[in-house]
């Protein structure tokens, strides 16, 4: 069965600092993998997805992610984190098929520090 | 940009009784989704739905949920008798036929007392 962890429930950065959000996944076949973002009182806004090609994949809102095969991980990056990224951000798996369902993270909720 | 919408944002419910939860996906989409989120817990996967037919279901979604698209612009979520335990967010999403990603609407916060 397919499954995803994020290790981090909380995160604290000061505005300006880099972040590193955790994600592991357990699938059996190849992954597609994602990084939703929900805001307070809003969706779950797409960033970035990895489905194959360059491991290192660039999203919206200046994100990014590794896809780190050997280590089952794909891990949420930005280089210098601003007040507006405060948010909860899910790490999602699934596969190619349309209509398949995703298999969530439990969330790692950001506060940035002004 | 083209956007899900969910309606109503918030439901307040009593216990046995049926609520329908709407949803507008993304225009030019055909395959469309239910997930819930109870409180502190994990997005879970309910269903999707394809050419209007179920074509995955979790182990969730039984026989007190039913899906249907009503016309050719909504989907919605029909739980018969609700229990305490469907109080959650119901995020309803959407996806191209060439595959995902899908895409999220803002969810409706079902309460039930």
């Amino acid at each position: 069965a397919q499954s995803v962890t994020q290790p981090d429930i909380h995160i604290t950065v000061s505005e300006g600092a880099s972040l590193e959000l955790r994600c592991n996944y357990s699938y059996g076949a190849t992954p597609y993998l994602f990084w939703y973002v929900q805001s307070p009182g809003q969706g779950l806004q797409l960033l970035l997805k990895y489905f194959s090609g360059d491991t290192l994949v660039q999203g919206i809102k200046g994100f990014e992610a590794e896809f780190k095969r050997s280590q089952s991980s794909f891990n949420l990056r930005k280089p210098s984190v601003h007040w507006s990224d405060a948010a909860e951000y899910f790490c999602a798996v699934g596969n190619n098929n349309a209509g398949n369902m995703l298999t969530f993270g439990g969330g790692t909720r950001l506060m940035v520090k002004p | 940009e083209p956007e899900v919408t969910q309606t109503p944002s918030h439901q307040v419910t009593q216990m046995g009784q049926e609520v329908i939860l709407r949803c507008v996906p993304i225009s030019n989409h055909l395959y469309f989704y239910w997930y819930r989120q109870i409180l502190g817990q994990k997005v879970e996967f309910l269903v999707s739905f394809y050419n209007n037919e179920i074509s995955e279901k979790s182990e969730i979604f039984d026989d007190q949920f039913s899906v249907e698209r009503p016309d050719g612009s909504n989907f919605t979520l029909k739980i018969r008798s609700t229990k305490l335990e469907d109080s959650a967010m119901y995020f309803c999403a959407s996806s191209a036929t060439s595959g995902p990603p899908q895409y999220f609407g803002p969810g409706t916060r079902l309460l039930v007392l």
